[in-house]
């Protein structure tokens, strides 16, 4: 699986987007990116993942870079509750789900 | 609403103690997991498996033992515990197929051993 490289730390203002960016060049065709969230003291917990395509839920929007080798997690709205540690994953299609976890970022939202 | 739980959210052992850690899905997942998270290491799988009395080593399965006697039950032991193995303790479970990516974790179990 590809590895991953994300800025440390970011802040955002309370109301305003965020964007979250990460690297992942060595990225390969079946590979998936695949983005979670730890807030302090909880398990991670799955946002949003994609292949090629843009993708949006209710949580978030993905956007992945023509090349593929970088993506952006948008939060357009980001709250208080945001503030968390962001990890961007990279993994294949097969592997039983297997993720390896990097160091991610640690989103501060500011009021 | 789905849920993984885990049997203890602090537990504080002896070294040298036999440590079980239990972890309950209740969505019919195939594939279940077992991390530790450390400050400055991250999160770490220690073991894995994809079916009922299956697993598979992760990247750090020293000191460790799973068992899955059942598809929604996944346990971790610590035979004899050291300090090293002091940490915070995720479960995860996911479903097969193409949304294998998609984990659900647990609370966490954080250990001490003293």
């Amino acid at each position: 699986d590809a590895k991953t490289t994300q800025p440390p730390s970011m802040d955002c203002a309370e109301g305003r987007a965020a964007n979250l960016p990460c690297n992942h060049s060595t990225i390969s065709g079946n590979e998936y990116v695949y983005w979670y969230r730890q807030i302090h003291s909880q398990g991670p917990q799955y946002i949003i993942h994609g292949l090629k395509n843009n993708e949006t839920n209710e949580m978030a929007s993905l956007i992945i870079t023509e090349d593929r080798k970088s993506s952006t997690l948008i939060l357009p709205h980001a709250t208080l509750r945001d503030t968390a540690v962001y990890y961007c994953i990279v993994k294949g299609s097969g592997n039983t789900g297997k993720l390896i976890f990097g160091q991610g970022t640690t989103l501060q939202v500011k009021p | 609403d789905v849920k993984v739980t885990q049997s203890s959210r602090y537990l504080v052992k002896r070294t040298g103690e036999k440590v079980f850690l239990e972890c309950v899905q209740d969505m019919d997942h195939e594939n279940m997991f077992w991390y530790r998270q450390d400050p400055g290491l991250g999160l770490r799988l220690i073991y894995f498996s994809y079916d009922v009395k299956m697993k598979e080593k992760g990247d750090i399965p020293e000191g460790y033992s799973v068992s899955r006697e059942k598809k929604e039950r996944f346990s971790l032991i610590l035979e004899s515990a050291s300090t090293n193995q002091t940490s915070m303790y995720l479960c995860a479970s996911s479903s097969g197929g193409r949304s294998t990516g998609e984990l659900f974790f647990g609370e966490g179990s954080r250990l001490t051993v003293l």
